[in-house]
């Protein structure tokens, strides 16, 4: 089975970092992605690590350890527009697992 | 062409009608895939289909038919469905339907109301 969680919500301040963990348990391992979904709209790709270590793509960077079952999607320069809802999802197989998402409010 | 596209965007329906959605994408990725999202939860994956055939089918009630004529297109067939069946109903695609970096980029979805 598949066990993903990560926190419900989070609240930061325009201008700040937050750090949005995710741990996992599944049977079976091929990639881990980070998903932004604003209200009544599509996720969208935001980050994929398969390896440990971390990767950065300009205010965005994901981190991964598969021997501790662990990722964080971190967010810099926080601006009103990365208020959303943040979806971790392991890959296995076919198959995209899903976390139940983590609300962030950006407050001015 | 980067896009996966639905339609139709809004569906309201009674629970003896018969309705179809619709998903297209022309980025010649092979696996396609039917979610169902219910508010503030996590997309739940329906079916695969990988190279035009049926991959996964996640226990789905048999009134949700899906349908993938040719590898750009993905039906769901919708029949005698229950207000409990009311959601946001995503389609994606990858490039493969293989283990591995498998990107699934969805289109905006259909939101349907049964009444």
């Amino acid at each position: 089975g598949q066990n993903i969680d990560q926190p419900t919500e989070m609240t930061a301040t325009e201008g700040a970092i937050v750090q949005i963990n995710c741990t996992y348990q599944t049977s079976g391992f091929n990639g881990l992605f980070w998903y932004q979904q604003h209200a009544g709209e599509a996720p969208t790709f935001l980050s994929y690590n398969v390896l440990d270590g971390l990767e950065e793509k300009g205010r965005f960077s994901s981190f991964l350890s598969r021997s501790k079952g662990y990722s964080y999607l971190l967010l810099k320069e926080l601006q009103m527009k990365d208020s959303a809802s943040y979806l971790c999802a392991v890959s296995n197989d076919y198959k995209l697992s899903f976390g139940a998402g983590t609300t962030v409010t950006v407050r001015a | 062409d980067t896009e996966v596209t639905q339609t139709p965007k809004h569906l309201v329906m009674g629970m003896t009608n018969k309705k179809s959605l619709k998903c297209e994408q022309h980025m010649g990725h092979r696996a396609m895939y039917w979610y169902k999202q219910k508010a503030k939860k996590p997309p739940e994956l329906m079916f695969v289909y990988s190279y035009e055939k049926l991959s996964i089918n996640e226990s789905v009630p048999s009134r949700f038919s899906p349908e993938c004529p040719n590898s750009s297109l993905l039906n769901l067939h919708l029949h005698a469905l229950q207000p409990e069946d009311s959601a946001l109903y995503l389609c994606a695609s990858s490039q493969e339907g293989l283990a591995g970096k498998n990107e699934q980029f969805f289109g905006p979805g259909t939101r349907l109301t049964v009444l």
